[in-house]
């Protein structure tokens, strides 16, 4: 089945460590998104990727980085300097040509401990 | 003031009954609007993906946006208990310079009682 495979499901971390989430897809899609979830907030995008080796920052990057050498993965690493790390991070991904449908993982639930 | 403006509920309505959701919005060059469900933590589940004005009908869901008042609605015809979930409206201005950045609603919770 094709599809976004997000792992951990959940992630612990302890304060002044760096984390980080892997997002794998298998439908071909050119482009990548990470987004943040948080109550009463929706979604918000942290990174997004067009191409391999090309990304940029979305609305609230600060703290956050990211790599794409393939197609397939676009790994998120949440630094010692994200301020607030605890939140629901998704991985998205989507064709790059005028369709704009983009799927969604399942998640990764981050607890700062 | 948000790009995208949702009433978060929670909404409660009965079994068989007929909902409606809705987003505003403010930036004209959106002309991409999708409609999301989202189950308690999981990752949202794509509904509906409509192009500029006008409606579409999938089964039991309906969306129709008028981009003349930047207003989308989903209508969710005899709604179901399995039909409880958040629904996250989306919207896009397609292929800019800044690729198919989606701008998301917060989310109306709603819960479908028997």
């Amino acid at each position: 089945d094709g599809g976004i495979t997000q792992s951990p499901k959940y992630l612990f971390r302890k304060e002044g460590q760096n984390v980080t989430l892997s997002c794998e897809q298998n439908l071909n899609h050119d482009a990548m998104y990470w987004y943040r979830q948080d109550p009463g907030q929706g979604l918000r995008l942290i990174y997004y990727s067009q191409i391999v080796n090309d990304f940029q920052k979305g609305d609230i990057a600060e703290g956050y980085s990211v790599s794409r050498e393939k197609k397939e993965s676009f790994p998120l690493t949440v630094t010692s300097a994200q301020k607030n790390p605890t939140a629901f991070y998704l991985c998205a991904s989507s064709r790059q040509e005028m369709n704009t449908e983009a799927f969604f993982g399942q998640g990764t639930r981050l607890t700062v401990v | 003031q948000k790009e995208v403006e949702q009433d978060p509920g929670p909404l409660s309505v009965p079994e068989g009954a007929i909902v409606s959701l809705n987003c505003t919005y403010s930036n004209s060059a959106f002309q991409y609007f999708m409609w999301y469900r989202q189950y308690s933590r999981k990752g949202p589940e794509l509904l509906m993906y409509t192009y500029s004005s006008g409606n579409k009908e999938d089964g039991r869901f309906t969306a129709q946006v008028d981009k003349s008042s930047k207003y989308i609605s989903l209508f969710i015809r005899d709604s179901q208990p399995s039909d409880s979930a958040t629904y996250l409206c989306a919207m896009s201005a397609g292929l800019t310079g800044g690729g198919n950045k989606l701008t998301f609603g917060t989310g109306t919770q709603l819960k479908v009682e028997l």
